[in-house]
């Protein structure tokens, strides 16, 4: 199947900095990615909906401000949690898909922690 | 409000059993249910349904989907201990630009040696 690359896998910062997270479609273009958000034990949350060279479509109640997600390329998507707090400590998951008829592969996730 | 609903929440087997997922669903403009298995990290994917009746197969695990009755099975047969996972099922629905895919729970499966 299709291979998702998701750097880093795991990131500690402080509290008040920003965080990159990557998502590389490997080979493949994807012309639309997604972004999840997993809390402990519970199931996969989509955030917003990234498609290429447009802005992202956010989920009710994520705040677009402080999860900035760009899409520049048709491989490679972005999200900054800007001024992270404890809260954002979290499991974030992305995930792409080749075209809106094919199943969404996903990255190996990427576990914040913001301490 | 479209919902995704696994069941159960969690089961434990012993190797060799035969295990039966479930997931039913309310979901606005229906397009394709997938099953997922997630291990320590990302989910890997398993089967996408999008016809009624037609059972999918892989190996020892098995799906097939319900448009009627709005629900879709996994089965495992001849568990193995490296069957452990969560599954996830997931529905995906068309909205304009992109299809979102909305996730159940999972079912947390643990097979015992």
């Amino acid at each position: 199947g299709a291979v998702v690359s998701q750097h880093p896998s795991r990131v500690i910062c402080k509290s008040g900095t920003s965080v990159k997270i990557e998502c590389r479609s490997l080979d493949f273009q994807a012309t639309t990615m997604f972004w999840y958000r997993q809390f402990p034990k519970q199931s996969l949350m989509l955030m917003a909906t990234s498609n290429e060279g447009s802005k992202a479509t956010y989920e009710q109640g994520v705040e677009k401000d402080k999860f900035l997600i760009n899409h520049a390329s048709l491989t490679l998507s972005t999200l900054t949690v800007t001024s992270a707090h404890p809260e954002d400590s979290s499991f974030y998951i992305c995930s792409a898909r080749v075209h809106l008829n094919t199943e969404a592969f996903f990255g190996q996730g990427t576990r914040l922690t913001v301490v | 409000e479209d919902k995704v609903v696994q069941s159960p929440l969690s089961l434990v087997v012993h190797e060799g059993d035969t295990v039966t997922l479930n997931c039913s669903y309310e979901v606005t403009n229906f397009r394709s249910l997938l099953w997922y298995k997630q291990e320590k990290k990302a989910p890997t994917f398993l089967f996408m349904l999008t016809s009624s009746g037609i059972e999918k197969k892989s190996g020892r695990l098995s799906s097939i989907l319900d448009k009627k009755e709005l629900f879709s099975i996994l089965n495992i047969t001849a568990t193995q201990t490296g069957d452990s996972a969560v599954y996830l099922c997931a529905v995906e629905a068309i909205e304009t630009g992109a299809n979102n895919l909305f996730f159940g729970t999972g079912t947390r499966l643990t097979v015992i040696p």
